[in-house]
């Protein structure tokens, strides 16, 4: 199976900051990476496929970049309903594996 | 608007088998990976495994030998059977849509809202 890692595993942020939020593969997984955010008693949402092309609807303050076996989500400019958990998931090959999440809660 | 509801019991008795049912509505039920994915409380996100609309089937190696996926065409349904369950396996079950095929089929654009499954005598 591929190991997915996440850094940091939490971290506090303000209204307005920038946040990155880095996922590494124990291989290469050729951009095929995925990004979700939960938000507590709620199922996941998928913000970014394939490691940088957005979801329809999901805002353009996120966005993804990488290759190989890292991988960064940034968001540009932190909102309220921005908080949460953020995953990342390889799907180039089964099983599909999530990295252990990255909580964003207020400074 | 694609929407979909798990459904079965929220209690499941060890060494018994756990069956949970995905009803997808808004969309037709081919042409896309049907996935279950579990997550024990305050734990990460696991894959079960999928099932095409062909019928085809990938598990979790994991789980492979206590899983069996299935859809009904029919019922626009798909559904999950665990077999001798343990503790180890309390989660929140969600079943979920992967894209059209190759990697996508592990982008999962849409979510059931989750049902709490708990495994206890």
């Amino acid at each position: 199976d591929i190991q997915m890692t996440q850094s940091p595993s939490a971290l506090s942020a303000s209204v307005g900051d920038r946040v990155i939020i880095s996922c590494r593969a124990s291989q290469s997984i050729n951009r095929y990476l995925n990004w979700y955010q939960q938000k507590p008693g709620e199922a996941p949402n998928l913000l970014i496929h394939a490691a940088s092309t957005l979801q329809s609807g999901v805002p353009s303050r996120f966005s993804g970049s990488g290759s190989a076996t890292d991988y960064t989500l940034t968001i540009s400019s932190l909102q309220p309903e921005d908080f949460a958990t953020y995953y990342c998931e390889q799907s180039y090959s089964t099983p599909f594996t999530f990295g252990p999440g990255t909580k964003v809660d207020i400074k | 608007q694609v929407q979909l509801q798990e459904s079965g019991p929220g209690l499941v008795t060890p060494s018994e088998t756990l069956s949970l049912t995905c009803t997808v509505s808004g969309g037709s039920i081919s042409n896309y990976y049907w996935t279950w994915i579990r997550q024990p409380p305050g734990k990460e996100l696991e894959y079960i495994g999928y099932v095409f609309h062909s019928g085809s089937t990938n598990y979790n190696p994991s789980l492979e030998s206590r899983v069996t996926m299935s859809l009904d065409m029919s019922k626009n349904q798909f559904s999950l059977r665990l077999t001798s369950v343990t503790a180890a396996d309390t989660a929140v079950y969600y079943c979920a849509r992967g894209g059209v095929g190759g990697h996508d089929r592990g982008s999962l654009d849409y979510w059931g809202q989750g049902t709490l499954v708990t495994v206890s005598s």
